[in-house]
């Protein structure tokens, strides 16, 4: 069981916005801000669209943004195009021993 | 360019040893965490551990401790990960990715193309 939980799956029409939640605890997201987001299309290794719960990497469409609420944080999609259909995937530091804790994945399907 | 490329395709028999690598280039290699992570087939990404090339410090996710080695040869900024005896749960794809941020507190950019790992008699 991961330890940071993701919707399993979300869709959306072209245009639309879809918001992908990630909730941790407190020992993770609720405390931390390095909370980060990945996207992997089929086939293709993960990459990095947003980190520190909010800030896009250069290069990153300024249609994905980042926000957090107590231990949950979120990943919202605006202007759904057919190319933002991959799975997603929230992370975070943990003071736990692990360091590193993944979400579980949330496949986003463009309708 | 920043980027990590990892080594080719393996196929094994279970029991069998294995050694895979991750070589950095485009930035200062010795000055970011290394992190290792498994993604079963159809199933999700799991962290399996950080090495720093600076000194070799290493860290384990429990689930992976004991179970393989995370080891680093900074003079050619190349990072591995290694089995002593290979399950055939252990066929997966396997990444690489430099942890940026402070210290061990931070996001995975970039990542590896990934080795596939493929264990079966």
């Amino acid at each position: 069981q991961s330890a940071l939980t993701q919707p399993p799956s979300v869709s959306g029409s072209p245009g639309q916005s879809v918001t992908i939640s990630c909730t941790g605890a407190s020992s993770d997201v609720g405390t931390y801000n390095r909370v980060s987001w990945y996207q992997q299309p089929p086939g293709t290794a993960p990459k990095l669209m947003i980190y520190d719960v909010s800030n896009r990497p250069s290069g990153v469409p300024d249609r994905f943004s980042g926000s957090k609420s107590g231990n949950t944080a979120s990943l919202t999609i605006s202007g759904l195009q057919a190319e933002d259909e991959a799975d997603y995937y929230c992370s975070s530091y943990t003071s736990s021993s692990t360091s590193v804790v993944f979400g579980g994945g949330t496949k986003l399907t463009v309708l | 360019e920043v980027q990590l490329v990892q080594s080719g395709a393996e196929v094994k028999k279970p029991g069998e040893s294995l050694k895979i690598s991750c070589k950095g280039s485009g930035y200062s290699f010795t000055s970011y965490w290394i992190g290792w992570v498994r993604q079963m087939p159809g199933k999700g990404l799991e962290w399996m551990g950080l090495i720093y090339p600076g000194d070799s410090d290493t860290r384990y996710s429990p689930s992976f401790q004991g179970q393989v080695t995370i080891s680093v040869d900074k003079s050619i900024s190349t990072a591995f990960l290694q089995w002593s005896s290979l399950k055939a749960s252990d066929t997966a794809m396997y990444y690489c990715a430099t942890l940026k941020g402070s210290g061990s507190a931070g996001w995975f950019d970039p990542w590896g193309q990934g080795t596939l790992v493929t264990v079966s008699s």
